[in-house]
């Protein structure tokens, strides 16, 4: 079955900085990458995904960088704003099947004003 | 699109009261909605998978007569929280995932607080 990785698991920027969230997944069939922000006792809320036909994908401040060799794919938001402050999740399918979700351990972002 | 509904938001009651989430595709048809469980400061941890017509699927570790899930329709999920003790208190969330197989997103729900006391 799939084991995702995520890192850091504390990342603490200035306002207008970018941040980077990286990670890593084990099965290499996997071929579809969510990632997820959730603030302090509210649901999941997905913020961009990937699939694993392109490298890269970009939605204003945010985008999504896959390698599929080395099997991480990373999140980077540029312009930090403190409205960014939350907890991101990676996600990749859990097994081969791929119809249930295994999630990161997240990372908890702060942007300093 | 894609909203879910999970209700209720919040519980608290005593140890050894039975209670019953509820979670609701409003605008879309959900064969299958799958259940988490998280606990403070940490990830969300897939309990169960539930299909619409048939039996659950627990994830290892999972009571299966712990947490009853029902499916009845293609719309409603529910999680029965059996005789809860205070180590079932935690925060329960709902996804659901539109037709299309699993290279498509999940939506949650609002997500259930639930304290026993």
């Amino acid at each position: 079955g799939e084991n995702v990785e995520q890192h850091p698991s504390t990342l603490s920027v200035q306002e207008g900085d970018s941040a980077v969230i990286k990670c890593t997944y084990s099965d290499s069939a996997s071929n579809y990458f969510p990632w997820y922000k959730q603030e302090l006792g509210k649901r999941p809320q997905l913020i961009i995904d990937i699939r694993s036909n392109v490298g890269e994908k970009k939605d204003q401040r945010i985008a999504v960088t896959l390698n599929k060799t080395a099997k991480h794919f990373s999140l980077h938001i540029t312009e930090t704003q403190p409205e960014d402050s939350a907890v991101y999740f990676c996600a990749a399918p859990k097994d081969t099947g791929g119809f249930k979700t295994i999630f990161g351990a997240g990372t908890r972002l702060f942007v300093k004003a | 699109g894609a909203v879910v509904s999970q209700h209720p938001s919040w519980v608290i009651c005593k140890s050894g009261t039975s209670v019953k989430i509820e979670c609701r595709s409003l605008d879309f048809q959900a064969t299958t909605m799958f259940w988490y469980r998280q606990f403070p400061k940490q990830s969300l941890m897939l309990m169960a998978t539930s299909n619409e017509g048939s039996k659950a699927t627990y994830e290892q570790g999972v009571e299966k007569d712990k947490f009853l899930i029902n499916h009845a329709s293609l719309t409603l999920s529910t999680l029965t929280v059996t005789s809860a003790h205070p180590e079932d208190s935690s925060f329960y969330i709902c996804s659901a995932r539109d037709l299309g197989g699993a290279a498509q997103p999940q939506h949650f729900g609002d997500g259930t607080r639930l304290s026993i006391l």
